[in-house]
């Protein structure tokens, strides 16, 4: 099973739409969750950290399943300027690793 | 506050040549990790740094990568010789500590190898 699982996508939505990705980690000694934006060519940028009780930022809420080892990130009310490839990330003790990234295209 | 500074931008090479990076971390991050990003993949650990000690660099290819950070603040990362595989856009990225913490990532260097 691979460390992390990311769906890829790509994900094309209408603006205004609801979309939510998940993101499952093998690792169960994972201790932090994090949600990561990455524009094209650009760097990773924090979105969000992720905590056990589930998180809201605006349009943007991170859930923690421990149970199922998994992360998921919904986005209400889609802009274009969401259109973003979103990587997900968990941290042990000692180091942050990272999922491939889902796309997402937010259309007119 | 300034963030994560990378150097060179861009940068184009032949294969068995060689060529450094260059990463100045965010003032005080005790933290500096180097990723490697093939596109459409994720960024993959090379090697991270807690002060000048090295923490893990358990992926690091070290027949041909190496990477310094001697004063505990900047950071170098070498390819000798390059391959063709080696072609990615290397991220640097600090944390004020390690680990659990949120990394701000610097803009990266593309390299591509010919």
């Amino acid at each position: 099973r691979k460390e992390v699982e990311q769906d890829p996508g790509p994900f094309n939505v209408p603006e205004g739409a609801t979309v939510a990705f998940n993101c499952t980690y093998s690792n169960s000694a994972s201790q932090s969750f994090f949600w990561y934006r990455q524009d094209c060519r650009k760097e990773p940028k924090l979105l969000m950290s992720v905590y056990s009780s589930g998180n809201e930022d605006g349009r943007f809420t991170a859930q923690l399943n421990r149970a199922s080892q998994y992360i998921s990130l919904l986005i209400r009310d889609s802009k274009l300027s969401d259109s973003a490839t979103y990587l997900c990330s968990f941290g042990s003790a000692r180091q942050l690793t990272f999922g491939s990234g889902t796309q997402l295209t937010v259309l007119p | 506050e300034a963030g994560v500074a990378q150097s060179p931008r861009y940068k184009i090479i032949e294969k068995r040549q060689s060529v450094a990076f260059w990463c100045n971390p965010i003032s005080g991050h005790a933290t500096l990790y180097w990723y490697q990003q093939i596109l459409g993949q994720g960024p993959k650990l090379l090697i991270q740094f807690q002060n000048n000690g090295v923490v893990d660099d358990s992926q690091l290819p070290k027949d041909r990568f190496s990477a310094e950070r001697l004063k505990g603040v900047d950071s170098t990362l070498k390819i000798q010789p390059a391959k063709l595989e080696d072609s990615a856009v290397y991220l640097c990225a600090s944390s004020s500590s390690g680990g659990n913490e949120k990394l701000f990532f610097g803009s990266g260097t593309q390299l591509s190898v010919l």
